[in-house]
């Protein structure tokens, strides 16, 4: 069965520190992936999307860019952080046929 | 432009009422809609999709495209309901969804 992996599940950083986010996928070839940031009250906003290796569409400019380097494995990373980016970052992934998505367990970033 | 709406972001019901969770949507095309469902502590999971016309854990969704609308409905609420729903939109071929702002439902005994 497939599964889908996040980590770390916590993290503290300070601003203007990197930021790198992994989430992996098994039992599953070429997924579609996805990135989002869930906030209280305004639901999930997607970030990125990626239908294959080194393909990345952003959702929304901001301070944050995602990597697709291997068919599973879908990275969220930031070069400075800014507190603005402090949330619950989810990845998702869904088949090339059926659209409904599968999420993982999520990221808490605090940026301080 | 593509919109789903819920109006609602807290729903309290005793146990055992019905409960009725709103989504509205707005789309060009046929909509294609899902409910997610996350319970405390666990990560975000899908609950209904309409294309099956099921029922999961004693909710259903009809879509209506007259009203534009995808509510979930479930006839008798149990504690164990308690949770945050999403309503979510496929907005384009590859599958990207674009999720309501969320209702959290909290059942009391």
């Amino acid at each position: 069965s497939q599964t889908i992996h996040q980590w770390p599940a916590t993290l503290v950083q300070p601003v203007g520190s990197p930021l790198s986010l992994e989430c992996t996928v098994e039992g599953t070839s070429n997924p579609n992936l996805y990135w989002y940031r869930q906030a209280a009250g305004r639901g999930l906003q997607l970030l990125f999307y990626s239908v294959g290796i080194g393909q990345i569409s952003s959702e929304v400019p901001q301070n944050l860019s995602a990597s697709r380097p291997q068919d599973r494995q879908f990275i969220l990373s930031s070069k400075k952080l800014l507190l603005s980016d402090s949330g619950f970052y989810l990845c998702a992934w869904s088949g090339l046929v059926r659209h409904e998505q599968y999420f993982g367990p999520g990221t808490r970033l605090t940026v301080t | 432009a593509q919109r789903v709406t819920q109006p609602e972001k807290l729903l309290s019901v005793f146990k055992g009422a019905p409960v009725e969770l709103k989504c509205n949507y707005s789309y060009s095309g046929s909509p294609e809609l899902f409910w997610y469902v996350q319970y405390s502590r666990q990560r975000l999971q899908l609950l209904l999709r309409h294309i099956s016309r099921e029922s999961i854990k004693g909710f259903t969704a009809d879509l209506n495209k007259g009203e534009t609308s995808f509510h979930l409905k479930k006839p008798f609420a149990q504690e164990e309901d308690s949770a945050m729903y999403y309503c979510a939109l496929v907005t384009d071929s590859w599958g990207k969804l674009q999720f309501g702002a969320g209702t959290q439902v909290v059942v009391t005994p």
